[in-house]
């Protein structure tokens, strides 16, 4: 088993839709969380970042953490077509001391369609 | 604005042939990165620098790799490409040791293809 699953899409909206995507893990260790989004032919690019349970808004996006559930999210309000990408999430222990203890979801390819 | 760049976008290689995928950074970060991106398996670290000449094994090392001679330069290398090596390679710095907040800063990846 995986640590971090993540459902891989992909995932088709109409413009102005709510989106929300999911990762859960296993790993209790894992304190810090992560949303890339990668472009197309682009590498990623870090969106937002939480290292406590609950949410954070940043805009249009918010990261939702459940530590007792092991599951994060990414919403995503009044989606754009601009907004369609690969959305990678990534997780770590608090204080992690080496690029061995960071890892990545497999990626969810999102189209929001005009 | 910061950047990091990769040589080629497209690679076509044979088998057996030795490959080098080289990466640039222009920000002076110390450290540098190698992962391959694949369907369904995310990203997967391969080799990391934490500095000039220092290199250490990620999660999947077998079969590459990588030159730090500079602090701007991270190379990845495979030695006798195969098939199974068919992936995106994506190249990433970061200025410092861990922490939060701390973010890696992608190139946009070498496709790489071995027939």
């Amino acid at each position: 088993q995986k640590e971090v699953e993540q459902d891989p899409g992909p995932l088709s909206v109409p413009e102005g839709a709510i989106v929300s995507l999911n990762c859960t893990y296993s790993n209790s260790a894992f304190q810090y969380f992560m949303w890339y989004r990668q472009y197309s032919r682009k590498g990623p690019e870090l969106l937002m970042y939480t290292y406590s349970s609950g949410n954070k808004e940043d805009g249009r996006f918010t990261a939702q953490v459940d530590k007792s559930s092991k599951y994060i999210s990414l919403f995503i309000r009044d989606s754009q077509p601009s907004d369609s990408a690969t959305y990678l999430c990534a997780m770590a222990p608090l204080l992690y001391g080496s690029a061995r203890q960071l890892t990545f979801g497999s990626g969810t390819q999102l189209t929001v369609l005009p | 604005d910061v950047k990091v760049t990769q040589s080629s976008r497209y690679l076509v290689k044979r088998t057996g042939e030795k490959v080098f995928l080289e990466c640039v950074q222009d920000m002076d970060h110390e450290n540098m990165f190698w992962y391959r991106q694949d369907p369904g398996l995310g990203l997967r670290l391969i080799y990391f620098s934490y500095d000039v000449k220092m290199k250490e094994k990620g999660d999947i090392p077998e079969g590459y790799s990588v030159s730090r001679e500079k602090k701007e330069r991270f190379s990845l290398i495979l030695e006798s490409a195969s098939t199974n090596q068919t992936s995106m390679y994506l190249c990433a710095s970061r200025p410092s040791r861990w922490g939060l907040g701390e973010k890696l800063f992608f190139g946009s990846g070498t496709q790489l293809s071995v027939l």
